[in-house]
């Protein structure tokens, strides 16, 4: 089964309105979690990397005050769009690994479809 | 900055042939290379994890390996089937732990 969930798995906001998205490690503490966005038939692109108990660590080009993540307890990470706009509009998909360190497999949610209108 | 290229970018096959997806990156700094499988709106299933040290893993009917000299790895799937209709995406573990660089995906569809 699923050992990372993602909420909500599909959004449609208005524009200017924010958006909130859960990622969820299930049946393990993860104090990293991993923010990617996709656009269609593109690749995946990591967006920040999500620390427990500290600030997220943003890619270059990310805008840290667009996209607000809280990583408030180890089994919970948000991601926050805010003041969203049509050009938000993507497919943002969390994971988790279940311990540190290189070459751990980790584990992707189901993605959550945003839609901004 | 590395870079993680899939060739093709969409197959089309009959079923019960045999196939080969590609995938180049252009850093061989890396820890390991993995191989994804993405069914249209959902999320990423790992298929299969090559670490930097190894040559190639199997997984029933897939096979993939790793030339990290080359920059080169590719998937094997042996007798395809329509439920192997996906987007299969490569990535490599690199720039720090757990930092997955990911290509665009080849979509593949197998017909009956």
């Amino acid at each position: 089964g699923a050992v990372v969930s993602q909420h909500p798995s599909r959004v449609i906001c208005k524009s200017g309105t924010s958006v909130k998205i859960e990622c969820r490690s299930l049946d393990f503490q993860a104090t990293t979690m991993f923010w990617y966005r996709q656009f269609p038939k593109q690749s995946l692109m990591l967006m920040a990397t999500s620390n427990e108990g500290s600030k997220a660590t943003y890619e270059q080009g990310v805008e840290k005050d667009k996209f607000l993540i809280n990583h408030a307890s180890l089994t919970l990470s948000t991601l926050t769009v805010t003041s969203a706009h049509p050009e938000d509009s993507s497919f943002y998909i969390c994971s988790a690994n279940r311990r540190e360190g290189p070459n751990s497999p980790l584990h992707f949610g189901n993605g959550t479809r945003l839609t901004v209108t | 900055k590395q870079e993680v290229t899939q060739i093709p970018a969409a197959l089309s096959v009959p079923e019960g042939e045999n196939l080969v997806l590609n995938c180049s990156f252009t850093d061989s700094a890396i820890y390991n290379l993995q191989w994804f499988r993405q069914d249209p709106g959902k999320g990423l299933t790992s298929l299969l994890l090559i670490q930097s040290s190894q040559r190639e893993q199997t997984s029933g009917r897939l096979n993939a390996s790793l030339d990290k000299s080359s920059g080169r790895s590719t998937l094997y799937i042996a007798a395809s089937q329509p439920g192997d209709s996906a987007t299969y995406l490569c990535a490599v573990e690199s720039g720090g732990y757990n930092k997955l660089i990911f290509g665009a995906g080849t979509r593949l569809a197998v017909h009956p």
